[in-house]
């Protein structure tokens, strides 16, 4: 079985660019979370998706983050414009039973 | 609001010997669930074990285990046996169950196992 897969695995963009994060979740899981993980706040839950429906997007720092799931094997996190302080470690996660979470590699996004 | 503390940045320990990562939280809700995740220097965030707030029982998975004392709010992560291979960073991670999924981590705990 695949895992959770993430790409890109690295990005690195020039500020005032827009961002794309994609995530395709283990088959079958209903449940998908992106994470921010940085030094100075460490991982933040930003938005999750039940059945392709999100739930909760208060971690989603400012409008400039959006996120979508148009089918259930494929998600994305967009940032536009980028900023340097958007530079962070992005993951993604799904889950069967929203219990035990399995995450992807993550995304390093360096803004530059 | 809720709130999950991790007081040890690091913490060493010699292979095979048992080691507990501390983990306190705060909550107003009754119902919440407590976690455990590992990440190795590779990145990966690893789940490693669960334990709900109703559960009577400790949580066990293999050499892991969850100290959860209520009445304390404190669900401290045991190793046994460690192996090089647990050193890693491990992060506690709370979840309310009121409404939408809260998740909030700790900062995390930086565990070397010594040969």
């Amino acid at each position: 079985d695949a895992g959770v897969i993430q790409s890109p695995r690295h990005e690195v963009t020039e500020m005032g660019q827009e961002v794309t994060l994609r995530c395709k979740p283990i088959s079958g899981h209903d449940y998908l979370f992106w994470y921010r993980q940085t030094m100075m706040r460490g991982l933040e839950l930003l938005i999750y998706f039940n059945n392709n429906v999100p739930i909760d997007d208060s971690g989603m720092p400012e409008d400039r983050f959006s996120a979508k799931m148009p089918n259930a094997s494929f998600s994305t996190l967009k940032i536009q414009p980028s900023e340097p302080r958007d530079s962070a470690v992005y993951f993604c996660a799904s889950s069967l039973d929203a219990i035990e979470q399995f995450f992807g590699p993550g995304t390093r996004l360096t803004v530059l | 609001a809720q709130k999950i503390t991790q007081t040890q940045p690091g913490m060493f320990v010699q292979e095979k010997e048992a080691v507990t990562l501390d983990c306190t939280y705060d909550t107003s809700d009754p119902s919440y669930g407590l976690f455990w995740y590992k990440q190795p220097s590779s990145g990966e965030m690893i789940f490693l074990i669960y334990q709900g707030s109703y559960d009577q029982q400790n949580a066990t998975e293999g050499r892991y285990s969850l100290n959860f004392q209520k009445a304390r709010k404190s669900a401290n992560l045991v190793i046994s046996a460690s192996q090089l291979g647990d050193s890693a960073m491990y992060f506690c991670a709370m979840r309310d169950s009121s409404g939408t999924y809260k998740y909030i981590f700790g900062t995390g705990t930086r565990l070397k196992v010594l040969a």
